[in-house]
């Protein structure tokens, strides 16, 4: 199976700050990558798909970035609702595998 | 508003069985493929199964074939999931998830868009 790689696993920022998490694959997946972000007792919700394409409803101040086998999820300025897990998955391969997770804390 | 609601979740002796349902409203439910993906307790993310629109067509992770049964019946806007053979591991938060295209294909195994709210199941003696 394809294997999908956060990092870091988990940060300390603050309000305001400029977030980037990074989500490695062990094979080329092509731009077939979402990001997904999980708050504590709820389920996910979706960010982006396509590496690039915000989800409908989803601020701006989400953006992602990336093909083949490097992505990025960047937070432009981070607001006291954005303090959850942020996962990564790929869904070019057969299983859509999940990366680990970043957790995003104050 | 799109919405799924899970229910049958549970506790559950080791070798025993559990249907999972997930309702949905707000969308054309046979238009979509579905998925459900599981979360243990403190754990990532983990696809289990889907299913194509019309549910002719089903995949499993690896660790649920042959086990696990995933199915829909549009008439009622219902997703379900039959879970036999459970072991402790199956234990898991497991959420239905709505993707944005009808069936997989051969290198597209997913976009989801829409997730229930989960419902617990605990395998345990």
């Amino acid at each position: 199976d394809i294997q999908m790689t956060q990092s870091p696993s988990s940060l300390s920022a603050s309000v305001g700050d400029r977030v980037t998490i990074t989500c490695r694959a062990s094979q080329d997946v092509s731009n077939y990558l979402a990001w997904f972000q999980q708050k504590p007792g709820k389920a996910p919700k979706s960010l982006i798909y396509a590496a690039s394409t915000l989800q409908s409803g989803v601020p701006s101040k989400f953006s992602g970035s990336g093909s083949g086998t490097e992505f990025t999820l960047t937070i432009s300025s981070l607001q006291p609702e954005d303090f959850a897990t942020y996962y990564c998955q790929q869904y070019r391969r057969y299983p859509p595998l999940f990366g680990g997770g970043t957790r995003v804390e104050i | 508003e799109v919405q799924m609601l899970e229910s049958g979740g549970g506790l559950v002796q080791p070798g025993g069985s559990l249907r999972l349902s997930c309702a949905a409203s707000g969308f054309t439910f046979s238009g979509y493929a579905m998925s459900w993906v599981r979360q243990a307790p403190g754990k990532g993310l983990e696809w289990v199964s889907g299913i194509s629109n019309s549910g002719v067509n089903t995949y499993y992770t690896d660790s649920v074939r042959g086990r696990f049964t995933i199915s829909r019946d549009n008439s009622k806007n219902t997703l379900y999931l039959q879970m036999n053979s459970l072991r402790a591991e199956d234990t898991a938060i497991y959420f239905c998830a709505k993707d944005i295209n009808t069936d997989f294909w051969s290198g597209y195994y997913g976009v989801l868009d829409y997730w229930g709210q989960g419902a617990l199941v605990t395998v345990s003696s």
